[in-house]
């Protein structure tokens, strides 16, 4: 089965410090990863995917994130926090349905807090 | 830029009562998810249309029954509501045109049901 796991429940760090929240894979063929933001009694919000290509990607509001087939990783970063990244972040893997179409199997989550 | 559209976004029924949630995806998305979120869980994938055909199905319980309609705006009934029903429901809409299946899935702000 396709899934993801984020090994973190919280994630802590001091504002203008890096940040990394964590994520590894268990799929079978190409992953298709995504990063999603979720913040208080919000929807959520995507950051960025991985689908094929370079494996650095690129997203919104300063995040990366690096996939590592050799680790199964793909570890969200940012280099610099904000005390407004403090928020709940998924990590999610793409899943086929029959009709050729995905689902989203999502992580447990990260609640990471950045301290001012 | 559009959104998806939930509504309502609070919702307050009884136990044994009936809810009926509903989602507007982005114009022009043609697939739409549902997924629920229970208190400091990561979602679950519920049900999912394309084209007004039902896609695939996920943990949904029988109680709850689902639509698209021709205007691609869709609808989440759920009968005899139970406690353990209260959660956050999200909708998502992506489009298989523009994206094919690797795009990715745009998420309203959520329906917070309490079933008391």
């Amino acid at each position: 089965a396709q899934s993801v796991a984020q090994p973190e429940d919280q994630v802590n760090v001091a504002e203008g410090n890096p940040l990394t929240v964590k994520c590894t894979y268990s799929v079978s063929g190409n992953p298709y990863l995504f990063w999603y933001v979720q913040y208080p009694n919000r929807g959520l919000q995507f950051l960025l995917k991985y689908i094929t290509g370079d494996n650095l990607v690129k997203g919104s509001y300063g995040f990366e994130a690096e996939f590592n087939k050799s680790q199964t990783s793909f570890h969200l970063k940012k280099p610099s926090a904000l005390v407004s990244d403090s928020a709940l972040y998924f990590c999610a893997v793409r899943v086929a349905t029959p009709l050729n179409d995905y689902k989203l199997s999502f992580g447990a989550g990260t609640t990471v807090t950045v301290r001012a | 830029a559009a959104g998806v559209i939930q509504s309502p976004r609070h919702l307050i029924k009884e136990k044994r009562e009936t809810a009926t949630l509903k989602c507007y995806p982005i114009p022009r998305h043609d697939t739409v998810y549902w997924y629920q979120q229970g208190p400091g869980q990561d979602p679950q994938f519920l049900i999912s249309f394309y084209e007004k055909m039902q896609s695939d199905k996920g943990s949904i319980p029988d109680r709850f029954s689902a639509q698209q309609f021709s205007d691609y705006h869709s609808e989440l009934n759920m009968s005899s509501l139970e406690l353990g029903d209260s959660a956050l429901y999200f909708c998502a809409s992506s489009s298989r045109l523009s994206g094919g299946a690797y795009n990715e899935q745009f998420f309203g702000p959520g329906t917070r049901l309490t079933v008391l």
